[in-house]
């Protein structure tokens, strides 16, 4: 199970909106709606962010939103702010009980 | 309040095998799946595998097979990862991760509980 292809880096100002993308194939992010995201700061476990292709969980900014578009999953940070800046990951159910993550993308808030 | 507690850093040698425990509590530990995720310094997140620690059924990576074997001890609320003939390049953090779970439904790849990651050094 290949990864699944993220952006390295994004970047943007306070206050503005970006936009991650995660590129599955049929196998995985085509095939199921269950893509989630997760923030990871440096040195830190990983936060859940994004389930369900859009759904958040409990405690979870409505900054942050997702949606799909084929084999291709997307995360919008709106109204960016500072602790923002870390690392993120997409993770895609891919059929057989098997999940696969993304790459990782480092948002810098300039 | 959920809380996944795992051991302590270990240093091995190449071919040695290394087992990281996940003590949980909290929750009803055997009423959920239990992920293993790896992380090589400055790399990506890695999927292992997973445990049912209900009934102790598991599933590993292809990448991982033969190599990797998750248990776990019910009455310790403890899940276990073992991963054999190690490498340099298993040097990474390893992470135990709880199933997300709402309403009555499990998501699949979705983890809302993590371990503070165990860091496994192979070095000669």
């Amino acid at each position: 199970q290949s990864a699944l292809t993220q952006p390295a880096s994004v970047s943007g100002s306070p206050g503005q909106s970006i936009t991650i993308s995660c590129t599955g194939t049929s196998s995985d992010v085509g095939s199921y709606n269950l893509v989630s995201w997760y923030q990871q700061h440096p040195g830190k476990a990983p936060k859940l962010m994004i389930y369900e292709v859009s759904k958040r969980p409990s405690g979870v900014s409505n900054r942050f939103s997702g949606s799909k578009s084929g084999s291709t999953a997307s995360l919008t940070i709106s109204g960016l702010q500072a602790e923002d800046e870390a690392d993120y990951y997409c993770c895609s159910y891919a059929g057989s009980s098997v999940v696969v993550f993304g790459g990782g993308t480092k948002l810098t808030v300039l | 309040q959920v809380q996944l507690v795992q051991s302590g850093a270990e240093v091995k040698k190449p071919g040695a095998s290394v087992m990281v425990s996940c003590k949980a509590s909290g929750y009803t530990f055997t009423s959920y799946v239990m992920h293993w995720v790896r992380q090589a310094p400055g790399q990506r997140l890695e999927w292992m595998g997973w445990i049912n620690a209900g009934n102790g059924d598991t599933k590993y990576s292809q990448r991982f097979q033969g190599r990797v074997t998750s248990t776990r001890d019910t009455s310790a609320s403890t899940a276990y990862m073992e991963l054999s003939s190690l490498r340099s390049e298993d040097t990474a953090v390893y992470y135990c991760a709880r199933d997300y779970c709402s309403g009555g439904s499990c998501y699949q790849g979705a983890f809302d509980y993590w371990g503070q990651g165990t860091l496994v050094t192979v070095s000669s």
